[in-house]
């Protein structure tokens, strides 16, 4: 089955700099990457996702760049926020009936004012 | 809408016990979905529902049953709970034609001593 590996685990920066988390996977079928974000005690909730018919795909301060060949895919945020301070997860699907997803364990993002 | 919802939002069980978590959603979704969330690990499927009238193991399905009633709600059943199991329970839902985002449910936090 797929896995998914995700780095850091932890990840402060000071605000306004830039975050980058990086997730690879080893299913060359998958074809999805949503990204979610959960705050401390609530659901997660997905903050973009991108297909593998595209490379780049960018909203306000977040994108998301995947490299098939290599099989990564990374979430960069710009310009981070105290509001960005998060537990964000990366996740990836296959072609199956219910497109189930396979989960990073999570990357711990700090923002410090 | 309210989306998808979750009883209990918590639980505390003993050893051997049992219980079911509910889930229904409201959004005309096809697949549901049961993740457990353990920390520093992520989300993990549990059981998985492609259709009304079908289901699937995912990931991490020992000591779980679960049935789809109809199209809108999924249960999960612990039939004799363990301390391992000892968890956060996410119930998600998508749609199966794009897009493919999970929606999430707030969560059930079980414990078992």
């Amino acid at each position: 089955g797929e896995n998914v590996e995700q780095h850091p685990s932890t990840l402060s920066v000071q605000e306004g700099d830039s975050a980058v988390i990086k997730c690879t996977y080893s299913d060359s079928a998958s074809n999805y990457f949503p990204w979610y974000k959960q705050e401390l005690g609530k659901r997660p909730q997905l903050i973009i996702d991108i297909r593998s018919n595209v490379g780049e795909k960018k909203d306000q301060r977040i994108a998301v760049t995947l490299n098939k060949t290599a099989k990564h895919f990374s979430l960069h945020i710009t310009e981070t926020q105290p509001e960005d301070s998060a537990v964000y997860f990366c996740a990836a699907s296959g072609s199956g009936s219910a497109r189930q997803l396979t989960f990073g364990s999570g990357t711990q993002l700090t923002v410090l004012p | 809408n309210a989306g998808v919802t979750q009883t209990p939002k918590f639980q505390v069980l003993k050893t051997g016990q049992s219980m079911t978590l509910q889930c229904a959603q409201d959004m005309n979704h096809n697949s549901m979905y049961w993740y457990r969330q353990d920390p520093g690990m992520g989300l993990r499927l549990i059981y998985y529902s492609a259709s009304e009238g079908t289901t699937d193991k995912g990931e991490v399905p020992n000591g779980y049953n679960v049935s789809r009633l109809n199209k809108r709600e999924f249960s999960l059943r612990l039939e004799s709970a363990a301390p391992s199991q000892t968890s956060v329970y996410f119930c998600a839902s998508s749609g199966t034609t794009g897009p493919y985002e999970q929606y999430f449910g707030p969560g059930t936090r079980l414990t078992v001593t």
